[in-house]
C-alpha cells in the first residue's frame, strides 16, 4: 500500500523555528512535494525534492532522504500567518499521494 | 490566485442526485487532476486527465466520472450521492512535461464545497 505519515499538530511561537516530519511508504517515487493549505483556502505549493539533501526557499526548506523514505519541512522566523496545515506528497508517476497533513499554529 | 477555476463554489443537494463539478486548468496547462478531502482529512487523488486522455485513476468510485474536453476545461459526475461524498473537491493543474521544481508544481483551484443533506 501507499502511505504518508506526518504529526498531526505542532505548536510554535512567533520567530521560532519548527520542522515537520514525513516518513512515506508509496510503490513509486518521483519526489516528495510540501503544500501549505490555510483553512478553507486550496493548497498551494510551497517545494519540491527529486534528489536527497536540502533546498532552500526564502524562510522554507525542504530536505529529502530517499534511503530512509524521510523528508522535512523547516519553517524559520515563525510568523503568524504560517498558522496553516501542511501537506507532504509524493509524486507517483503524476499523481500526487498526499499524506493527511500537520496542523502548525504559530502563537506570539 | 492560481489561475484554475473551478465552479459552483458550494454546491447543496440531497442523497441519491446527481452533480456536475467543472474546472477550467490555467492557461496553458495540459494536466488536470482532481482531489477530494472531507473533513479534516488529507487530500484524496481520484483522478488524471492529459490533453483528453485518462492518464491515471486512484481511489475514485465507480459512482463518479471524469472526462476533459477539447478546451482541455474538465468535468466531474458524481452520481447516487451519498451523505459519506460531502466534502471539498479540488481540480489542479500542470504544466506539460519538463524538468524540474516547476513541472511538479501542480496548482489548486478554489474548490468545490458538496453538502449532501
Amino acid at each position: 500500500g501507499q502511505s504518508l505519515e506526518q504529526p498531526s499538530e505542532v505548536t510554535a511561537v512567533e520567530g521560532a523555528i519548527v520542522q515537520i516530519n514525513c516518513t512515506y511508504q508509496t510503490s513509486g517515487f518521483y519526489g516528495l512535494s510540501w503544500y501549505q493549505q490555510h483553512d478553507g483556502g486550496a493548497p498551494t505549493f510551497l517545494s519540491y525534492n527529486a534528489l536527497d539533501g536540502l533546498e532552500e526557499t526564502g524562510r522554507f526548506s525542504s530536505f529529502l532522504s530517499r534511503s530512509d523514505s524521510y523528508g522535512y519541512l523547516l519553517l524559520q522566523e515563525l510568523q503568524m500567518k504560517d498558522s496553516a496545515s501542511y501537506f507532504c506528497a509524493v509524486k507517483d508517476t503524476d499523481k500526487l499521494i498526499f499524506g493527511t497533513g500537520t496542523r502548525l499554529q504559530v502563537f506570539p | 490566485d492560481s489561475g484554475v477555476t473551478q465552479t459552483p463554489k458550494h454546491l447543496i443537494t440531497a442523497t441519491g442526485q446527481r452533480v456536475t463539478l467543472r474546472c477550467s486548468p490555467r492557461s496553458g496547462d495540459l494536466s488536470v487532476y482532481w482531489y477530494q478531502q472531507s473533513l479534516d482529512q488529507g487530500l484524496q487523488f481520484l483522478i488524471q486527465y492529459y490533453n483528453g486522455e485518462e492518464r491515471a485513476k486512484g481511489n475514485i468510485l465507480e459512482r463518479f466520472s471524469a472526462q476533459q474536453f477539447p478546451d482541455l476545461h474538465s468535468e466531474l459526475n458524481l452520481s447516487s450521492l451519498e451523505l459519506g461524498d460531502s466534502a471539498l473537491y479540488f481540480c489542479a493543474s500542470s504544466p506539460p512535461g519538463g524538468g524540474g521544481a516547476s513541472y511538479n508544481e501542480q496548482f489548486f483551484g478554489p474548490g468545490t464545497r458538496l453538502t449532501v443533506l
